[in-house]
């Protein structure tokens, strides 16, 4: 089974450019999170999705992310205008949701705003 | 703020030796406890998750889990370079659907 999926892989952009990372979660997960790490604050929960529906995004740093679930197999993020200090490795991750609370983590897009 | 706290490292241990890694939550309704593996340049990978109290045991990993201490804590027996890697410890404070808490991690070098 193909794990989670995310493209693209490495992005780099100017100051000021919209950035839209992409996810793909596991078939018949119904949880989808999206997490910032950097060296200093470390994994970070930006929103989270509960059958496409976003629960919490309190983690998201202001109106510049956003983020969308239009179905089951898809979720979006987007920041506009990206700045430097955006500058990290975004993982999307997701769960079944049935009797395990296991997250399995896509390979991450490294974001780089120059 | 309910927090996932690790010593960051790095551990170094000499190769065949037991490495000890732990982690203190600060949520005392947590209920069920992860242990992530992540190369660098890699994304976390699941290596055991724990939910009751005691110890349980997968080849060479091992996870003890404390509740009244708040304490989980992964041992690994044998310790190869191969291990060498920054080691997540996660917590699901409320249970059900909510996202994993983690710590920023131990990084463990394993040294040949």
């Amino acid at each position: 089974d193909a794990g989670v999926i995310q493209s693209p892989r490495h992005e780099v952009t100017e100051m000021g450019q919209e950035v839209t990372l992409r996810c793909k979660p596991i078939s018949g997960h119904n949880s989808l999170f999206w997490y910032r790490q950097t060296m200093m604050r470390g994994l970070e929960l930006l929103i989270y999705f509960n059958n496409n529906v976003p629960i919490d995004d309190s983690g998201m740093p202001e109106d510049r992310f956003s983020a969308k679930m239009p179905n089951a197999s898809f979720s979006t993020l987007k920041i506009q205008p990206s700045e430097p200090r955006d500058s990290a490795v975004y993982f999307c991750a997701s769960r079944s949701g049935r009797g395990s609370d296991t997250q399995y983590f896509g390979p991450g897009t490294r974001l780089t705003v120059l | 703020q309910k927090e996932v706290e690790q010593n960051s490292g790095p551990l170094s241990v000499p190769e065949g030796a037991i490495a000890s890694l732990n982690c203190t939550y600060s949520d005392r309704g947590s209920q069920s406890f992860f242990w992530y593996r992540q190369y660098s340049g890699k994304s976390p990978e699941l290596i055991m998750f724990i939910y009751s109290n005691g110890d349980k045991e997968d080849g060479r990993f091992t996870a003890q889990l404390n509740k009244a201490s708040q304490y989980v804590s992964l041992l690994i027996r044998d310790s190869q370079p191969s291990d060498s890697a920054t080691y997540l410890c996660a917590v699901n404070q409320q249970g059900g659907n909510t996202p994993l808490v983690f710590g920023k991690g131990t990084r463990l070098s394993v040294i040949a």
